[in-house]
């Protein structure tokens, strides 16, 4: 059975730091693109970022490029994304979702992490 | 960057119903086209891939069709685990969501 279980979210100030995690199971992590995806309250869904199999190659959506950086560890099964200058427009829950050889459809998501980003 | 855009936003229907779900790409995207299916407080949940390819699991009573700019996701009779926010996702040019539409019950 696949899961990814998302964990690091939490209440950060405007212009801090966050880094989420998701460690994945069920499937051969090493093999699968990997995906970050947002929702503010009460709003649609909203694609934050992307890593290829490797690591090797990465993309940002415009709203978060030169602030979050994705990453992940093939030996650990797991995927980060590390979050910094937060702004209070980052709020959200932020999924991480399993993803195909290339550009392809999220056929797993996670349970979600809440981002609240407030003084 | 490519939009998505889906019609309605809100849609009341009954158990039942046959209600289809318009999406409209700003440029072709070909048959790179999903559909979502999402409940309050859950993660969405994949549907359809490809246009019209239903994935393992997903009710036949989901359909999709389109391809280039104009797409449609189908409930031939809906049911009540039906009633949830629906969203199509091109895939194409990275990732972008429509803004989704909620189902609603009349």
């Amino acid at each position: 059975e696949v899961q990814l279980l998302e964990s690091g979210g939490g209440l950060v100030q405007p212009g801090g730091s966050l880094r989420l995690s998701c460690v994945a199971s069920g499937f051969t992590f090493r093999a699968y693109a990997m995906n970050w995806v947002r929702q503010a309250p009460g709003k649609g869904l909203e694609w934050v970022s992307v890593i290829n199999f490797s690591g090797e190659t990465t993309y940002y959506a415009d709203s978060v490029k030169g602030r979050f950086t994705i990453s992940r560890d093939n030996s650990k099964n797991t995927l980060d994304l590390q979050m910094n200058s937060l702004r209070a427009e980052d709020t959200a829950v932020y999924y991480c979702t399993k993803g195909g050889g290339g550009f392809q459809p999220f056929d797993y998501w996670g349970q979600g992490t809440l981002v609240t980003v407030s003084s | 960057d490519i939009q998505m855009t889906q019609s309605p936003s809100t849609l009341s229907a009954s158990v039942g119903d046959r209600v289809t779900i318009t999406c409209r790409a700003s440029q072709t995207i070909s048959g790179w086209l999903a559909w979502y299916q999402q409940k309050p407080g859950k993660a969405p949940k994949l549907l359809i891939s490809e246009a019209s390819t239903i994935v393992s699991g997903a009710p036949s009573r989901f359909s999709g069709s389109g391809s280039g700019t104009e797409f449609t996701l189908t409930i031939s009779s809906l049911q009540p685990d039906d009633f949830a926010t629906y969203y199509c996702q091109q895939y194409h040019n990275y990732y972008t969501f429509g803004q989704g539409t909620k189902l609603e019950i009349q």
